[in-house]
């Protein structure tokens, strides 16, 4: 069975520094990983995901997230946060062959302090 | 751009009444999956249908149940509504291919008093 770690409840951050949002996952064979951002009352936007290929993989408002196999991470991180950045992150990871069952993490909520 | 449309935002209900969750997507995706969010739990899959008249049952399946008469359209069924269920729910779709991600709804917040 897959699942998704999201260590973190609570992340606080000052504007203008880096951020990150840790991510671990278990899946049986290989994973596609995802992330996802929610604003309060809102449905979950797509931010980024890793398929194959480069472990960096750039999405979208600046965001970024790093692929490690051997920590079965998937790390959100982004250079210089804003405070328009705090919502609340997920992950999530589904295995190659199958399209169906994506399973979330419990999700970090992020805030930016001014 | 991709739209899922969830019927309403918000929702009251009481409890023991049957209560219908409707989800449309406008790029013909084949997969559509209902999700239930609560705090500290993340989101966790009720149903899923890759077809029409298709669907399988996901994590939570307990208390509900689902239709897929038409591709574009998702309904979530909550037999007989209880406090247990008051939560958010959300609607989400893809294409079936495994690298490809979901697109949500806007969510419903149903109250069940």
């Amino acid at each position: 069975a897959q699942s998704v770690a999201q260590p973190e409840d609570q992340v606080n951050v000052a504007e203008g520094n880096p951020l990150t949002v840790k991510c671990t996952y278990s899946v049986s064979g290989n994973p596609y990983l995802f992330w996802y951002v929610q604003y309060p009352n809102r449905g979950l936007q797509f931010l980024l995901k890793y398929i194959t290929g480069d472990n960096l993989v750039k999405g979208s408002y600046g965001f970024e997230a790093e692929f490690n196999k051997s920590q079965t991470s998937f790390h959100l991180k982004k250079p210089s946060a804003l405070v328009s950045d705090s919502a609340l992150y997920f992950c999530a990871v589904r295995e190659t062959g199958s399209a169906r069952q994506l399973t979330f993490g419990s999700g970090t909520q992020l805030t930016v302090l001014p | 751009d991709v739209k899922v449309t969830q019927s309403s935002r918000y929702l009251v209900k009481r409890t023991g009444e049957k209560v219908f969750l409707e989800c449309v997507q406008d790029m013909d995706h084949e997969n559509m999956f209902w999700y239930r969010q609560d705090p500290g739990l993340g989101l966790r899959l009720i149903y899923f249908s890759y077809d029409v008249k298709m669907k399988e049952k996901g994590d939570i399946p307990e208390g509900y149940s689902v239709s897929r008469e038409k591709k574009e359209r998702f309904s979530l069924i909550l037999e007989s509504a209880s406090t247990n269920q008051t939560s958010m729910y959300l609607c989400a779709s893809s294409l079936n291919f495994p690298g490809t991600e979901a697109f949500f709804g806007q969510g419903t917040r149903l109250t069940v008093v």
